[in-house]
C-alpha cells in the first residue's frame, strides 16, 4: 500500500476558479514534504517543501498546509491560469539523512479550461 | 546554468539491446538521483549518488541495470538486456547539499522517454 495517497485523482476546473488538492501519509518518522509540478513531457518543479514544523508555505498562486498530526497536506492554487494545467505530486521525506527514504505519491492531474 | 542536462530525450530499441542513458547535473551539486515514471507505478528512485559514490541502489529493479558516475559532472544509467516492462520515462536529478531549511531541493531533468519494443 502507498504511504502517501493524493487525492482526487484528476480534476478539471475553469480558468480563474481555485482548487485544493489532498495528500493524505502514512510515512514516519516524517522529515519534511514536498509538492512538485510536473508539466506534460517535462521533469517535476519543486514548488514548495515544508519542514515538520512548518503549516503553510506560498510560492505565488500556490500555497501549500500541512498538519503533521492528521498526516495531511493540501496544496491550494488561486485564480487558476491556464498554465497550471499539470500533474501534482506529493512526496514525503522520512529522514534527513537518507535521501533514498522518499514517498511519492500518484499525482492529482488538473487541467484548466478557458 | 543550463540546468540538469540528459541525453538522449527520446530513445526507441528492441527488446534485448542495451541501452545507455547520460546525465549531466548542475554544476557545484554533489548529489546525483536516478528516476523512472511510469503510469503504472508513477515515480520511483532508483539510485542515488553523492560525491560520485554510490549510496543507495536499492530501487534498482534487477541486475540487468546498473549506473555510474565516473566524474561530478557526468553520469550513465545502462539497461543490459532492455526488455518492454522497462519502457518509462527515466530522470535526472541533481541537489546541493547546503543544510538550510529549502535544503535537499532537487532539480529535475527534462527526461528520456524509452520505448523497448
Amino acid at each position: 500500500k502507498n504511504q502517501v495517497e493524493q487525492s482526487p485523482q484528476s480534476l478539471i476546473i475553469l480558468e480563474g476558479k481555485n482548487c485544493t488538492l489532498q495528500c493524505n501519509y502514512t510515512v514516519s518518522p516524517f522529515s519534511n514534504l514536498r509538492w512538485y509540478k510536473q508539466d506534460t513531457g517535462r521533469g517535476p518543479v519543486s514548488l514548495t517543501i515544508m519542514t515538520f514544523s512548518e503549516n503553510t508555505k506560498s510560492n505565488g498562486r500556490y500555497t501549500a498546509t500541512l498538519d503533521a498530526d492528521t498526516k495531511q497536506s493540501s496544496l491550494h492554487i488561486t485564480a487558476s491560469q491556464l498554465s497550471d494545467s499539470a500533474s501534482y505530486i506529493c512526496v514525503v521525506a522520512i529522514t534527513t539523512d537518507s535521501w533514498g527514504k522518499l514517498q511519492f505519491g500518484a499525482g492529482t492531474q488538473v487541467v484548466v479550461t478557458p | 546554468d543550463a540546468g540538469v542536462i540528459q541525453s538522449p530525450r527520446h530513445e526507441v530499441t528492441e527488446m534485448g539491446q542495451e541501452v545507455t542513458l547520460r546525465c549531466k547535473p548542475i554544476s557545484g551539486h554533489d548529489y546525483l538521483f536516478w528516476y523512472r515514471q511510469t503510469m503504472m507505478r508513477g515515480l520511483e528512485l532508483l539510485i542515488y549518488f553523492n560525491n560520485n559514490v554510490p549510496i543507495d541502489d536499492s530501487g534498482m529493479p534487477e541486475d540487468r541495470f546498473s549506473a555510474k558516475m565516473p566524474n561530478a559532472s557526468f553520469s550513465t544509467l545502462k539497461i543490459q538486456p532492455s526488455e518492454p516492462r522497462d519502457s518509462a520515462v527515466y530522470f535526472c536529478a541533481s541537489s546541493f547539499s547546503l543544510r538550510t531549511q529549502d535544503s535537499y531541493e532537487q532539480y529535475f531533468g527534462p527526461g528520456t522517454r524509452l520505448t523497448v519494443t
